[in-house]
């Protein structure tokens, strides 16, 4: 079974500008989530799909959205880029909701803003 | 609110030996999971071990052990007779029931084995 795979792996983009990663969980899983990886703060978790909803949300600025498709293929949209957002974006896949459904990720979009 | 402490920052072992990787929480729910994931340098997060909070049993895998600690609230993970492909980066994960997906990581522990 193919893994979760993310698009593009890499990308260097200007402040001010936007991005749009793209995610592809496991098939049969129904769950995205998005998480952020930076030296400075660690792994910080973004947000959470299921069923073309988001059912949660971390502490990030409406900069940062996404949504999901209906066949579960989720994508993340960063507006007015800032050089601080440069970052790992990794996603992870479920079946379903819950912390007794094991997230898998990705190999991650790695992120430079100049 | 969640939180996760890894305390070890980096640790470097030779092959062969054994090495201890700790990791405490924090949780004011009775219901959770903790999770041990492993980032090699490419830096996808590989899934290692799931645990709920009602299930206490040690487990081992291969090489790999977990010790699973309520009252201390920690939840270890020992790789025996350490090998070079063992290096990477080690989080451990916390998830509340009520949580959904979200994941709280600790820091990390940077794990060096040399030859």
């Amino acid at each position: 079974k193919a893994g979760v795979t993310q698009t593009p792996r890499y990308l260097i983009k200007t402040r001010g500008q936007q991005v749009t990663l793209s995610c592809s969980p496991i098939s049969g899983h129904r769950s995205v989530s998005w998480y952020q990886q930076t030296p400075g703060q660690g792994l910080q978790f973004l947000f959470e799909y299921f069923s073309e909803t988001q059912r949660n949300k971390g502490n990030f600025p409406g900069r940062f959205s996404g949504r999901q498709f209906s066949n579960s293929r989720s994508e993340m949209n960063v507006s007015t880029l800032e050089l601080g957002d440069s970052a790992l974006y990794l996603c992870a896949s479920s079946l379903a909701p819950g912390g007794s459904n094991t997230q898998y990720f990705g190999p991650g979009t790695r992120l430079t803003v100049l | 609110a969640q939180k996760v402490t890894q305390a070890q920052t980096e640790i470097s072992v030779v092959e062969k030996e054994d090495v201890t990787l700790d990791c405490v929480y924090e949780t004011r729910d009775t219901t959770y999971y903790l999770f041990w994931y492993k980032q090699p340098p490419s830096g996808e997060l590989v899934f290692l071990i799931r645990r709920n909070s009602f299930d206490e049993q040690n487990e081992i895998s291969g090489r790999y052990s977990w010790n699973f600690q309520k009252s201390t609230s920690s939840f270890n993970f020992t790789i025996t007779a350490s090998q070079v492909v063992d290096s990477a980066v080690y989080f451990c994960a916390l998830s509340d029931y009520n949580a959904g997906n979200m994941l709280t990581f600790g820091g990390g522990t940077r794990l060096m084995v040399k030859p």
